[in-house]
């Protein structure tokens, strides 16, 4: 296992387009987390994953965000209609749940996100 | 609530000498974890360190140690006779069992001079 893997590293897209991102977490791991990180902060929580289940939503993600993981594997985030405010990296991170001493978040290298 | 505080936004030092990055944290939960993360310019996070509430020893690893105190709330970490591979911004974090979630401080950018 490769640790976690997004899709793409990069992406540039005009103002008003759909864009969509994948991660692909640890294989043994149920928890999937998606965070987003601006220049100068720590990453902001939008929403995590149990297995295939969304179980919670930041209101940070408006109705523009939609997240995904049907098959309890990958997942995918999907922004409709960027904004230039959408511009910043989107990271994903899996672990393991029930957490305890020893669980960890592994990341994954994120998504920069440009919107021009 | 939860909270992680770093007070210092930007640190710069010169190669070799050692450099203490602070964390401050609040939390209800009795039992909670504490986590510093390496962000390199490349934009990847790399775990460094996690903390569990009942266990207060301090812990070194090479050149890095890390100094737990839950009488302050603080989870400090040190860096000795530092190099200029450690420049980067370095995160704090909480997981609380209430939520299960990783609280992030905003970072210390680390600037290590040549």
């Amino acid at each position: 296992d490769t640790g976690v893997s997004q899709n793409p590293r990069h992406k540039i897209t005009k103002r008003g387009q759909n864009v969509t991102f994948r991660c692909d977490p640890i294989s043994e791991h149920n928890r999937l987390y998606w965070y987003r990180q601006t220049l100068g902060q720590g990453p902001e929580f939008l929403t995590y994953f149990q297995n295939e289940a969304q179980l919670e939503k930041s209101r940070l993600l408006s109705d523009r965000f939609s997240a995904e993981r049907p098959k309890g594997s990958f997942s995918t985030l999907e922004i409709q209609r960027t904004e230039q405010g959408d511009s910043a990296m989107y990271l994903c991170a899996s672990s393991l749940y029930p957490f305890g001493p020893n669980t960890e978040a592994f990341f994954g290298q994120g998504t920069r996100l440009t919107v021009v | 609530a939860q909270k992680v505080t770093q007070a210092q936004t930007e640190i710069s030092v010169v190669e070799k000498e050692d450099v203490t990055l602070d964390c401050v944290y609040e939390t209800r939960d009795t039992t909670y974890y504490l986590f510093w993360y390496k962000q390199p310019p490349s934009g990847e996070l790399v775990f460094l360190i996690r903390r569990n509430s009942f266990d207060e020893q301090n812990e070194i690893s090479g050149r890095y140690s890390w100094n737990f105190q839950k009488s302050t709330s603080s989870f400090n970490f040190t860096i000795t006779a530092s190099q200029v591979v450690d420049s980067a911004v370095y995160f704090c974090a909480l997981i609380g069992t209430g939520n299960y979630q990783l609280i992030w401080g905003a970072g210390t950018k680390l600037i290590i001079k040549p």
